[in-house]
């Protein structure tokens, strides 16, 4: 059975700082990454994923993530964080028939 | 066509209601999703349909039934609800192959009173 685990329930950033978002995944076979976020009342959005190939996976609004097969972990990243990233950031493992999602991570970046 | 389209935006229902949620895409993705989420939680898989066909059902109650009538278009038909079932309802569509993501709705927000 393939999973991801957030281990933060929410993450604070200032404005400008860099910010992270962590996540780890289990799965047998190749990993197929995802990571969504969510705005209030609204459905999910799709960030960026991972396939194959560079570890380094740049996505939508300044967002990267990191593949570290050594430690099965897919986080994600922004070097500037703005106020306007507040959301709630869901990691997720494709398999044949569905995605599943982790738990979810609330980000609050302060002004 | 990049979205998934669902309507209502909001839908306030008794117990007794008869009352159906609409997805629809052109993307010509062949496989569609039901989720249910409640808040700060992860949406939670309730049904899938593969080339208009039923191929999970997350052991999902009978008062929430799904209809996919053609390749771009999935319903859910709710009858006799519980307020536990007050949520946001997600809709999602997805080309077949795994390296692929999800495309989601904007979702129904659900309140059975």
């Amino acid at each position: 059975a393939q999973s991801v685990a957030q281990p933060e329930d929410q993450v604070n950033v200032a404005e400008g700082n860099p910010l992270t978002v962590k996540c780890t995944y289990s799965v047998s076979g190749n990993p197929y990454l995802f990571w969504y976020v969510q705005y209030p009342n609204r459905g999910l959005q799709f960030l960026l994923k991972y396939i194959t190939g560079d570890n380094l996976v740049k996505g939508s609004y300044g967002f990267e993530a990191e593949f570290n097969k050594s430690q099965t972990s897919f986080h994600l990243k922004k070097p500037s964080a703005l106020v306007s990233d507040s959301a709630l950031y869901f990691c997720a493992v494709r398999g044949y028939s569905t995605l599943t999602f982790g738990k979810g991570t609330m980000l609050l970046v302060s002004p | 066509d990049t979205e998934v389209t669902q309507t209502p935006k909001h839908l306030v229902m008794g117990m007794t209601n008869k009352k159906s949620l609409k997805c629809e895409q052109h993307m010509g993705h062949r496989a569609m999703y039901w989720y249910k989420q409640k808040a700060k939680k992860p949406p939670e898989l309730m049904f899938v349909y593969s080339y208009e066909k039923l191929s999970i059902n997350e052991s999902v109650p009978s008062r929430f039934s799904p209809e996919c009538p053609n390749s771009s278009l999935l319903n859910l038909h709710l009858h006799a609800l519980q307020p536990e079932d007050s949520a946001l309802y997600l809709c999602a569509s997805s080309p077949q192959a795994i390296f692929e993501g999800y495309t989601f709705g904007s979702g129904t927000r659900l309140t059975v009173v």
